[in-house]
């Protein structure tokens, strides 16, 4: 069964400065990476998703993410962030035969001007 | 495109009451989820449909909660009795699935459910 681990719980950053948020997966088999972004009293929406192909992704609102099999990661990484950023973050990962879709315990942002 | 409706949006019952949400899946997706996010956690899987068929309910719990979804279409989501520790948000969410590449999920605003 995968699994998902967030490193960061919590991510205070700066506007304008750069920010990464960090994930891990664990499986015996192959996976599809996604990371969600939950804003206050709102569901959960897609910002990117690894399929296959590019290990780099690129999703809405300037967001990215890379792909690296061999350390089992998918850290999501934005150059710039605004205030309008603040939210909670989720790494998800569902096994190719499986559609199971396992989240990880999210990684609150906190903009500040 | 509509997207996930859920409803209520916000539910109070006192514990060994019995609750009942509702989803309204995205036209034509074949999956719907539901999961409990409990206060500062991920989502957690309780119950996954592919049409109107159980693929996923291992974390369900089963002594209270229960889950349907008729036609393949509408699914609801009951506890009873409640207990505290099930004061969550509840999330709905569907998708098409029936392509191996699709695989997005899309996600309703969710239940917020308290139990004094």
């Amino acid at each position: 069964a995968q699994s998902v681990t967030q490193l960061d719980s919590q991510v205070p950053v700066f506007e304008e400065a750069p920010v990464e948020l960090r994930c891990n997966y664990s499986s015996s088999v192959s996976v599809y990476l996604f990371w969600y972004v939950q804003y206050p009293n709102q569901g959960l929406q897609l910002l990117l998703k690894y399929l296959s192909g590019s290990t780099l992704v690129k999703g809405i609102n300037g967001f990215e993410a890379e792909f690296n099999k061999s350390q089992t990661s998918f850290h999501l990484r934005k150059p710039s962030v605004h205030i309008s950023d603040t939210a909670e973050y989720f790494c998800a990962v569902t096994e190719i035969n499986d559609y199971k879709l396992s989240f990880g315990a999210g990684t609150t942002v906190t903009v500040r001007a | 495109e509509a997207g996930v409706a859920q409803s209520p949006r916000y539910k109070i019952i006192e514990k060994r009451q019995s609750v009942a949400f509702w989803c309204n899946p995205i036209s034509g997706h074949a999956t719907l989820y539901w999961y409990q996010q409990i206060l500062g956690q991920g989502p957690k899987l309780l119950i996954q449909f592919q049409n109107n068929g159980v693929v996923d309910d291992s974390q369900l719990p089963k002594d209270r909660f229960s889950a349907e979804r008729l036609k393949g279409v509408d699914s609801t989501l009951k506890i009873q009795p409640a207990k505290l520790e099930d004061s969550a948000v509840y999330l709905c969410a569907s998708s098409p699935r029936e392509d191996r590449m699709n695989t997005e999920a899309f996600f309703g605003q969710g239940t917020r459910l308290t139990v004094v």
